[in-house]
């Protein structure tokens, strides 16, 4: 079946700090992959997708590569802000159901102080 | 540009009741979806529909109903609230096939008394 795995349930960091948010996951064949950012009182929204292995997706400073070897799909940014604060969530598209139907990583917390 | 407005924002049940819940999009979308989060569990698929009419369940589809009438609106039925159950509920849409991202509206919380 198609699983997820974020073991980072809550990231903490300073303003201008490195972020890395860990994502591996499991399935059969070529998903997409996409990381979605959820703010208090919303909906998530997509932040990067990507369709291909080994290419990377960036979006307002944040990036991943999708790796088919380790199958990982981890989030970076160089350096972040306090409006980066938010859940983050990495997530597979089945391709097989040729619908997209989303499997979601179970989410990291990010806060971000001043 | 267009919106998913999921009615009601609030939603408070007693045990056993059934509610229901609305969603609509003007996105002229094929694919409409809904997904129940739970705290710390991220999202979980509950029914989706490819087109007016149909329905595919989810792996969370017990418990529940779904209805898709018109291309614009997918309905879901909780056949009978759970004493004590928390959760928010999230209608997306999406063209359908591969690489689209689906869009989310902004959820229906649910309490139950």
């Amino acid at each position: 079946g198609n699983s997820v795995t974020q073991m980072q349930g809550q990231v903490t960091l300073s303003e201008e700090e490195f972020l890395f948010i860990n994502c591996t996951y499991s399935t059969t064949g070529y998903p997409t992959l996409f990381w979605y950012v959820q703010y208090p009182g919303e909906g998530p929204q997509l932040l990067l997708k990507v369709t291909t292995a080994n290419n990377k997706g960036s979006s307002r400073g944040f990036e991943a590569t999708y790796d088919k070897g380790t199958t990982s799909f981890h989030l970076q940014k160089a350096s972040v802000q306090e409006s980066d604060s938010a859940v983050y969530y990495c997530v597979l598209g089945d391709r097989g159901s040729n619908y997209n139907v989303l499997y979601f990583g179970s989410g990291t917390k990010l806060t971000v102080e001043p | 540009g267009g919106i998913i407005t999921q009615t009601p924002k609030f939603l408070i049940g007693q045990e056993g009741q059934k509610l229901t819940l609305k969603c609509q999009q003007n996105f002229n979308h094929d694919t409409m979806y809904w997904y129940r989060q739970d705290s710390g569990k991220g999202l979980r698929l509950i029914y989706y529909s490819i087109t007016e009419n149909d329905l595919q369940k989810g792996d969370l589809s017990e418990g529940y109903d779904a209805s898709r009438e018109k291309k614009s609106s997918f309905s879901l039925t909780v056949t009978s609230a759970q004493k004590n159950e928390m959760a928010v509920f999230l209608c997306a849409s999406s063209r359908g096939g591969n690489n689209q991202a689906p869009l989310f509206g902004e959820g229906t919380r649910l309490s139950v008394l």
